[in-house]
């Protein structure tokens, strides 16, 4: 039973166009983030959410909107998709922010 | 803001050798401190975890790290390295009380030679 589960792994998609990824997470945590993982392997936080509210917001382009139906969920939508977008896409979970997080097996974006 | 530092960005081990991954951290105060392993095409797995207390943590897999404020250091150990180990190794950062910002290194990639 995967604790945190991302969709889709896989996302290939022209420029230009929207885009959402799914994040289901079922430990119970209040925590949920976002992380974006870029070519070389860095990982940078781009939001955070506790108890359905935003807590954390990076420097990230207002085209990533994330959203928070429940504290089991956080999803992440973007609009205007461009190739520098191209990344893989972190979900994770904690119970409080900032202690060790869980994370999914990522969605890899594929800008073309 | 905290900042971590990992140096080494590519380690080569022979199997059965024993392994030391430096990071060092910069912050005011006594950090939480993290190790995180990345397989090829997974997510992160928490390794251990410095919180408090003993300065020697023990994790999964049969890491350990040490946490040294003096030195502003938390290496991460292992006395006998096997092929499972490579992977890629994150350090990271956050301020201690909470509601804090996880700060990740840029990762070490750890490969292993029989």
């Amino acid at each position: 039973d995967t604790a945190v589960s991302q969709t889709p792994k896989y996302l290939v998609t022209q420029m230009g166009n929207d885009k959402s990824i799914k994040c289901e997470q079922n430990l119970g945590h209040d925590t949920m983030y976002w992380y974006k993982q870029d070519s070389k392997k860095f990982l940078k936080i781009m939001f955070s959410y506790n108890n359905k509210e935003l807590i954390i917001n990076e420097t990230v382009p207002n085209r990533f909107s994330p959203k928070s139906p429940d504290k089991a969920h956080l999803n992440l939508h973007i609009n205007s998709l461009e190739l520098g977008d191209s990344a893989v896409y972190f979900c994770a979970s904690s119970q409080d922010p900032g202690t060790e997080a869980f994370f999914g097996q990522g969605t890899r974006l594929t800008v073309v | 803001a905290q900042s971590v530092t990992q140096p080494d960005i590519h380690i080569t081990v022979s199997e059965g050798a024993s392994l030391e991954l430096r990071c060092n951290y910069s912050y005011g105060a006594t950090p939480y401190l993290f190790w995180y392993v990345q397989s090829p095409g997974q997510g992160l797995q928490l390794l251990l975890k410095y919180f408090s207390g003993d300065t020697l943590v023990q994790g999964i897999k049969g890491f350990e790290a040490e946490f040294k404020r003096s030195q502003s250091s938390f290496n991460l150990r292992k006395p006998s390295v096997h092929w499972s180990d490579a992977a890629e190794y994150f350090c990271a950062v956050a301020p201690s009380g909470g509601y804090q910002k996880v700060t990740f290194g840029i990762g070490t990639k750890l490969q292993v030679i029989p």
